[in-house]
């Protein structure tokens, strides 16, 4: 059973700029949460979508924003990239809620801004 | 909201030697995880606990759960190189929050 993908892995932006990261669920999976990782704040939770509706979001600006297609894959998006957004970005897929609740992360997308 | 906090953030151990990670939750969750995250790389889901005085072993760890204290812990038997790496725990509420993470080093 493949995993959960996350593409690009690694991206260089500039400061100004915007980014669009995509994440694929295992298959079944309908929910997708992401998180940003960073040495200084940890894990931090960006937003969980169930069946392309967001069922939760964290605090963060309204410059990070994210969505859910009807195949279940997302993709979220920073605009106005500043400094403080280089972080890995995980996504996490978890099977449907009668279960653990489990989350199973991708490889991440490792995002720097200069 | 949720918080969740664990101690130590850094553990330097022998080989050989046992010790405990803790990992203490501010309100009410309803389950508790234990991840592991290798340098460079993603999270692996070590433990779910799904209820007041759960445990659950694998190989040279176990973890456990006190719900009433808001507690628990992920205790390393005889450590080995391998287990170096830094650990997660998560609550969940309305979403699942991570703790702060402890960096383990085991030193031969």
């Amino acid at each position: 059973k493949a995993g959960v993908t996350q593409t690009p892995r690694y991206l260089i932006k500039t400061r100004g700029q915007q980014v669009t990261l995509s994440c694929s669920p295992i298959s079944g999976h309908r929910s997708v949460s992401w998180y940003q990782q960073t040495p200084g704040q940890g894990l931090q939770f960006l937003f969980e979508y169930f069946s392309e509706t967001q069922r939760n979001k964290g605090n963060f600006p309204g410059r990070f924003s994210g969505r859910q297609f009807s195949n279940s894959r997302s993709e979220m998006n920073v605009s106005t990239l500043e400094l403080g957004d280089s972080a890995l970005y995980l996504c996490a897929s978890k099977p449907p809620d009668f279960g653990t609740g489990e989350l199973f992360f991708g490889e991440g997308s490792r995002l720097t801004v200069l | 909201e949720l918080k969740v906090e664990q101690n130590p953030l850094f553990l330097s151990m022998q080989e050989g030697k046992n010790y405990t990670i803790y990992c203490n939750y501010s309100t009410t969750s309803d389950r508790l995880y234990w991840y592991r995250q290798d340098p460079g790389k993603s999270l692996e889901s070590l433990f779910v606990l799904l209820s007041n005085g759960a445990v659950k072993q694998e190989g040279r760890l176990m973890a456990s759960l006190d719900t009433k204290a808001r507690l628990s812990t992920l205790h390393i038997t005889a450590a080995v190189h391998d287990l170096s790496a830094t650990y997660f725990c998560a609550g969940r509420y309305d979403k699942v929050i991570f703790g702060p993470g402890t960096s383990l080093s085991v030193i031969p």
